[in-house]
């Protein structure tokens, strides 16, 4: 199956500092992009929607100010944490649409974010 | 948006019984109903889906069936296994008629040896 990327799987910022998380689909091309925040014994929340080359859409309550991201490419996704807190601190697990119009997600394998 | 409700939260079972997990949905629309299974810190996989033109899935010891009529979907595991140990997500990616995916609470299950 097609296969995603992560980098990197783990992360440990200071109070203050942005942190960069990229998310790449290695053998087929993602014109979309999930990013979901994961708190731990929680289920995986949908944070926004990635399309490439046009802005992404946020879910409610996500600050796209504070969460910065960019598909720039149709294999590559970032997310940037801007000014992380302690709050921030998840596991953060991108996903990819199977290109061929299916509905099947194609996982990550996540990037543990611990703010300090 | 899509409402996707999962039971139950925990499920405690012995090795060798069967585990059934249930999800319900809002969205008429939904046509594709994956199940996951996650280990602790790594990523989601998927594990088995359906296709709304179908009723049931199997493969070796899991199967989903799917109600459409009544919005819910369910995963059977068979003959568990200590290493079936995991949580298990539905999902219905589907609200409005558009792609988004939405996640079920999980199910935590553990099989006892």
């Amino acid at each position: 199956g097609a296969v995603v990327s992560q980098h990197p799987s783990r992360v440990i910022c200071k109070s203050g500092t942005s942190v960069k998380i990229e998310c790449r689909s290695l053998d087929f091309q993602a014109t979309t992009m999930f990013w979901y925040r994961q708190f731990p014994k929680q289920s995986l929340m949908l944070m926004a929607t990635s399309n490439e080359g046009s802005k992404a859409t946020y879910e409610q309550g996500v600050e796209k100010d504070k969460f910065l991201i960019n598909h720039a490419s149709l294999t590559l996704s970032t997310l940037t944490v801007t000014s992380a807190h302690p709050e921030d601190s998840s596991f953060y697990i991108c996903s990819a649409r199977d290109p061929s119009g299916s509905d099947e997600q194609y996982f990550g394998p996540g990037t543990r974010l611990t703010v300090t | 948006g899509e409402n996707v409700e999962q039971h139950p939260s925990t499920l405690s079972v012995q090795e060798g019984d069967s585990a059934v997990i249930k999800c319900t949905y809002s969205d008429s629309a939904s046509n594709y109903f994956p199940w996951y299974k996650q280990e602790l810190g790594k990523r989601p996989q998927l594990i088995i889906d359906i296709r709304s033109n179908v009723g049931e899935k199997k493969d070796q010891r899991i199967a989903v069936t799917l109600n459409k009529t009544a919005k819910h979907f369910s995963l059977h595991i068979t003959e568990t296994q200590p290493e079936d140990s995991a949580v298990y997500f539905c999902a219905a990616p589907l609200s409005g008629g558009s792609y988004i995916p939405t996640f079920g609470r999980g199910t935590s299950l553990i099989v006892h040896p």
